[in-house]
């Protein structure tokens, strides 16, 4: 059974912070992986897609690593703000025309 | 970007009613979509996937005949939940891609309907 599983499950930090959420897969033959925002009560913000062929991309604060053949993948925000307070979910397909297996989840509390 | 409509954002019914929520894809042509469930502190669920004109393929533990879905054309899926009670209460995502070089492969989701069965 294909499982994506996030460490840790909630994140307090003080603003300005740099920090790395981490995202753990169990089948390494996934197709892309996605890591999403959402803001309570609020459907989901796609942040950052990489191909199965890349190993990272990079939007803003956001950069975003993929490794297949440990099964990781770590979403890092440089100089965290009170704005990316949300819950960061990732998601894989593993194979290319399966929906999504989505992790849990990290809630991140940035406090200013 | 692509945009993903959902209405209504919030619902509230009485037990033994029906629900209908839908799902529209604004700028592209929505080839699959997907309908999401996620109770409190939970992760999304799968529930079902509905290609355009065809039936939808629910996942195991998913009633079929208590939540219909409809995907007639490739901008509007429909979820209809039928005879609610309250453990149906719970937020319903939708999700679509579609076959452009701006949408291929990515998903792009609705902002989600929470539905409080009273």
């Amino acid at each position: 059974k294909q499982e994506v599983t996030q460490i840790p499950a909630a994140l307090s930090v003080p603003e300005g912070e740099n920090l790395v959420l981490n995202c753990s897969f169990t089948d390494s033959a996934i197709y892309n992986l996605q890591w999403f925002r959402q803001d309570p009560g609020k459907g989901l913000t796609s942040l950052l897609l990489i191909q199965s062929s890349q190993r990272e991309q990079t939007s803003g604060r956001l950069n975003a690593s993929l490794d297949k053949s440990s099964g990781r993948s770590t979403l890092y925000i440089a100089a965290s703000q009170p704005g990316d307070s949300a819950t960061y979910l990732c998601a894989a397909p593993f194979s290319g025309n399966t929906p999504l297996v989505f992790g849990k989840g990290t809630r991140l509390s940035v406090i200013a | 970007g692509a945009v993903v409509s959902q209405h209504p954002s919030r619902v509230i019914c009485k037990s033994g009613t029906s629900v209908k929520i839908e799902c529209r894809s604004l700028d592209f042509q929505a080839t699959t979509m997907f309908w999401y469930r996620q109770f409190p502190k939970q992760s999304l669920m799968l529930m079902a996937t509905s290609n355009e004109g065809s039936k939808a393929t629910y996942e195991q533990g998913v009633e079929k005949d208590k939540f219909l879905i409809n995907h007639a054309s490739l901008t509007l899926s429909t979820l209809t939940v039928t005879s609610a009670h309250p453990e149906d209460s719970s937020f319903y995502i939708c999700s679509a891609t579609g076959t452009g070089e701006a949408t291929n492969e990515k998903l792009f989701f609705g902002s989600g309907t929470q539905l409080s069965v009273l």
